[in-house]
């Protein structure tokens, strides 16, 4: 069974530009979350999507935004990139909003912004 | 305010010896304790978890003691080895109604060297 699949793996931009991050959830996984990973914040919720709807977002400026479609597959922009956005972004699926139910993380997408 | 404190930054042991990580957690909504492992190169992997209805639980070699009172919990890593150096996360969430399961609150992480 393929795990969490996140494109690209790695990512150069510059300031001002706009980004769009992609992830694949298992299998038959219809809740997708998203995670901002530094080494000075650590690791930052973002926000979760579950049957494409908006379930839960985290403490981060209207320039991050989501989406989940139909197939549970979901994507996140970052527009106006600034330098403080240079991040590990992970992606993490589950079957469920259940709470018995595992988190998967991919290996996630560097962003670099220069 | 929703924060988790995780400590030691970073910790060396002996192959053989016992690891443990402490955080310490200020929501007491907080009801649902796990811990993740990750690699370089990889995104966090779930150790194990527990929920403040007990006291402790173990798998394998990973033991985690939970402290409801003192707003506590820590991982015990025992015979830790070469292959467990990695970085560790706490992490906590509110589960109330199933909805939040996916906004972990991390811990800063430690730095496990485990030494031959």
């Amino acid at each position: 069974k393929a795990g969490v699949t996140q494109t690209p793996r790695y990512l150069i931009k510059t300031r001002g530009q706009q980004v769009t991050l992609s992830c694949s959830p298992i299998s038959g996984h219809r809740s997708v979350s998203w995670y901002q990973q530094t080494p000075g914040q650590g690791l930052q919720f973002l926000f979760e999507y579950f049957s494409e709807t908006q379930r839960n977002k985290g403490n981060f400026p209207g320039r991050f935004s989501g989406r989940q479609f139909s197939n549970s597959r979901s994507e996140m922009n970052v527009s106006t990139l600034e330098l403080g956005d240079s991040a590990l972004y992970l992606c993490a699926s589950s079957f469920s909003l259940s709470t018995n139910e595992k988190l998967f993380f991919g290996s996630g997408t560097q962003l670099s912004v220069l | 305010q929703q924060q988790v404190k995780q400590s030691p930054q970073s910790l060396i042991v002996q192959k053989g010896g016992i690891s443990i990580i402490n955080c310490a957690y200020e929501n007491t909504a907080f009801d649902y304790f796990p811990w993740y492992q990750q690699f370089p190169g990889k995104g966090p992997a779930l150790l194990i978890a527990i929920r403040p209805d007990v006291s402790e639980k173990k798998e394998g070699r990973f033991t985690i003691s939970f402290n409801k009172s003192a707003k506590q919990f820590s991982l015990h890593i025992m015979d830790s080895q070469p292959g467990d150096s990695a970085t560790y996360f706490c992490a906590a969430s509110i589960s109330a109604g199933g909805t939040s399961y996916g906004k972990l609150t991390f811990g800063q992480g430690t730095i496990l060297t485990v030494h031959p």
